[in-house]
């Protein structure tokens, strides 16, 4: 029973270019939720989706950010027109139930915008 | 909205001495989690505590929640090097969809 998977692990882009993260949840979790971690910081709360639905988006900025969970294939987070402050760990998780469940972690997409 | 605080931020200890870490909220919680992240690696789910005044023990891991549901304490007895991370706490109240992460305290155990 494979991990929630994310990939890829390391992603290099230049500033302006647009990021793509991929989520492949837990088999049978229909959950998925986003966390950004800075450097020596905490994890904050980007997104929560669940299959095509968004259900709470409140941590993820307005412009340049997205996020989806189609019927089919892995969640994706988009970041548009990257610049250098984006350049964080992104965490994907993913429960069966919602949030008052533990959430299991992919190893995360270290995101470095040069 | 929702906070959640720990302290402290950062220790450092002799492998053999206690630890513990404290969180706190501002406002009463249904439950909480915690959760342990090795250097370089992804946070791990290590507990849940529900019940006002509950005590759950892993093996040298003691985690207890508050009365009033709105503070959290993780105790680790004789520490090892193993122990050696960031461990968070995480809360959601009764209506919130999602978990809301504590800053962390991060472990560095020396010999």
């Amino acid at each position: 029973n494979a991990g929630v998977m994310q990939n890829p692990r390391h992603l290099v882009r230049r500033r302006g270019q647009e990021a793509r993260l991929r989520c492949s949840p837990m088999k049978g979790h229909s959950h998925v939720y986003w966390y950004r971690q800075l450097p020596e910081e905490g994890l904050k709360f980007m997104v929560y989706l669940q299959k095509e639905n968004i259900i709470d988006e409140s941590g993820m900025p307005k412009e340049r950010f997205s996020a989806e969970f189609p019927k089919e294939g892995p969640s994706i987070l988009r970041i548009q027109q990257v610049v250098r402050g984006d350049s964080a760990a992104y965490f994907c998780a993913s429960s069966p139930r919602p949030s008052n469940e533990k959430l299991f972690f992919g190893s995360g997409t270290q995101l470095s915008v040069l | 909205g929702q906070q959640v605080m720990q302290i402290p931020q950062y220790q450092h200890v002799q492998e053999g001495e206690d630890f513990t870490t404290y969180c706190n909220s501002s406002t009463t919680l249904s439950n909480i989690q915690w959760y342990k992240q090795r250097p370089g690696g992804h946070p791990v789910f290590l507990i849940q505590l529900v019940k006002s005044g509950e005590v759950k023990k892993q093996k040298r891991l003691t985690f207890q929640f508050g009365e009033a549901k709105k503070n959290s304490s993780l105790h680790i007895t004789a520490t090892q090097t193993t122990d050696v991370g960031t461990y968070f706490c995480a809360a959601n109240t009764g209506t919130a969809s999602k978990l809301t992460f504590g800053t962390g305290t991060r472990l560095q155990v020396t010999l």
